[in-house]
């Protein structure tokens, strides 16, 4: 079955740097790769995702890039604010029969510093 | 309803005992599924749902979990001889499983099982 890795499992940095986080993914079968951020106590929420036919997305200031090929997805996030900071999973799904299973990698979490 | 509802959101239960985990699913999500979250930890796929049927059991740690959706809503997450290391946030998520297109997964706040 899929496995998902994910790197680094905590990351820090200053307002307004970048932050970038790595998955990667056993499954060449695998074609969505979303991103979720979860805050303490809180569900996780969608922030970005990816799907096998495009290589790289971005929505303001966070963007995702695929390599089909390496079996690695990762997460920038550009212009950080201390609000950014929370706990965020990558996942990888391939379809199966009539829907699509995620799994999930173990998550990052990231401290802003102001 | 407008999202996914997890009842409850908190549950204390003594070792051995049986507990019963809800999820009400967002109206006419085929396509429901079940996830653990130990502290620290992504989310770990124990089940999924497709209308009334398991489609994808194979999550599920042992047998002494279950899960049944009777009438393709409302999923019911069944634990028997809770274990302490069954402790942990279950998530449930739904999304309109006829959609051949990925993602549309919503997510409930969870229930925080605590085993003493």
């Amino acid at each position: 079955g899929e496995n998902v890795e994910q790197h680094p499992s905590t990351l820090s940095v200053q307002e307004g740097d970048s932050a970038v986080i790595k998955c990667t993914y056993s499954d060449s079968a695998s074609n969505y790769f979303p991103w979720y951020k979860q805050e303490l106590g809180k569900r996780p929420q969608l922030i970005i995702d990816i799907r096998s036919n495009v290589g790289e997305k971005k929505d303001q200031r966070i963007a995702v890039t695929l390599n089909k090929t390496a079996k690695h997805f990762s997460l920038h996030i550009t212009e950080t604010q201390p609000e950014d900071s929370a706990v965020y999973f990558c996942a990888a799904a391939a379809r199966m029969d009539s829907s699509y299973k995620l799994i999930f990698g173990s998550g990052t979490r990231l401290l802003v510093r102001p | 309803g407008a999202g996914v509802s997890q009842t409850p959101s908190n549950k204390v239960t003594e070792k051995g005992k049986y507990v019963e985990l809800r999820c009400d699913p967002i109206s006419g999500h085929t396509a429901l599924y079940w996830y653990r979250q130990s502290l620290g930890q992504g989310p770990e796929f124990l089940i999924y749902f497709q209308g009334t049927g398991a489609a994808d059991d194979s999550g599920l740690p042992n047998d002494r979990f279950f899960a049944v959706r009777p009438e393709g809503s409302v999923s019911t997450l069944k634990i028997q001889r809770t274990e302490r290391g069954d402790s942990a946030v279950y998530l449930c998520a739904s999304r309109l499983g006829t959609s051949r297109a990925p993602g549309g997964y919503t997510f409930g706040s969870g229930t925080r099982l605590t085993v003493v």
